[in-house]
């Protein structure tokens, strides 16, 4: 079993409504990550949350909003997607580094998203 | 700019043969680091090695090597006597070293290996 938990595992939702994944660990990693995979391609990042605080965001839309409300939990609030945004969410963590060690990423299960 | 490249889509064996996964990757950083992750059809990614470019020594976990050339910018993955188990995506990925970069992994297209019993 993964260490990093991701909630739901399956996601349908129209273009109109409002939702949230939810994402939790337990390793005491202070790194948390958003990554979306389309299918039969590589993951591709979205968001770093660094001790809490947003330290990258790689041009996502508005329409996918972030938080960390604490060192263990991240969430994705979602609202108004397109069928286009339709893909696996991947969550993941690791211990952060101001030096850059580049410390494994443990990766949740992910989320299937589908949008109708 | 950085790229990594995995030549092979997808590869087909019989259990218990040997097969190398193919890695060749691209930076102008003289610091960076290099994983494998596997993906199973569960969806989540296991990590399973870590190399810095400093260290270019290869790797042996129990059926698992791995064969790390600078002069060659390769990083092959072989899996001895192949398991049912490992079917699955494998991803090499290069990230350049520097805090400001945590989790900025550039993956490569990855490679589907089915082993078939």
């Amino acid at each position: 079993d993964t260490e990093v938990t991701q909630t739901p595992k399956h996601l349908v939702m129209g273009m109109t409504n409002k939702k949230s994944l939810k994402c939790e660990q337990h390793m005491g990693h202070r790194a948390m990550y958003w990554y979306k995979q389309k299918a039969k391609k590589p993951p591709e990042l979205m968001f770093v949350y660094s001790y809490e605080k947003l330290s990258i965001n790689e041009s996502v839309p508005s329409r996918f909003s972030p938080e960390c409300p604490n060192s263990s939990l991240l969430n994705l609030h979602l609202h108004a997607l397109q069928p286009e945004d339709s893909a696996l969410y991947l969550c993941a963590s690791s211990q952060a580094s101001a030096a850059g060690n580049n410390s494994p990423l443990h990766f949740g299960n992910g989320t299937r998203l589908t949008v109708t | 700019a950085q790229k990594v490249t995995q030549a092979q889509t997808e590869i087909s064996v019989v259990e218990k043969e040997d097969v190398t996964l193919d890695c060749v990757y691209e930076t102008r950083d003289t610091t960076y680091y290099l994983f494998w992750y596997k993906q199973p059809p569960s969806g989540e990614l296991v990590f399973l090695i870590r190399r810095n470019s400093f260290d270019e020594q290869n790797e042996i976990s129990g059926r698992y090597s791995w064969n790390f050339q600078k002069s060659t910018s390769s990083f092959n993955f072989t899996i001895t006597a192949s398991q049912v188990v490992d079917s699955a995506v494998y991803f090499c990925a290069l990230s350049e070293a520097g805090g400001g970069s945590q989790g900025n992994l550039i993956f490569g297209k990855g490679t589907k290996l089915s082993v078939k019993p």
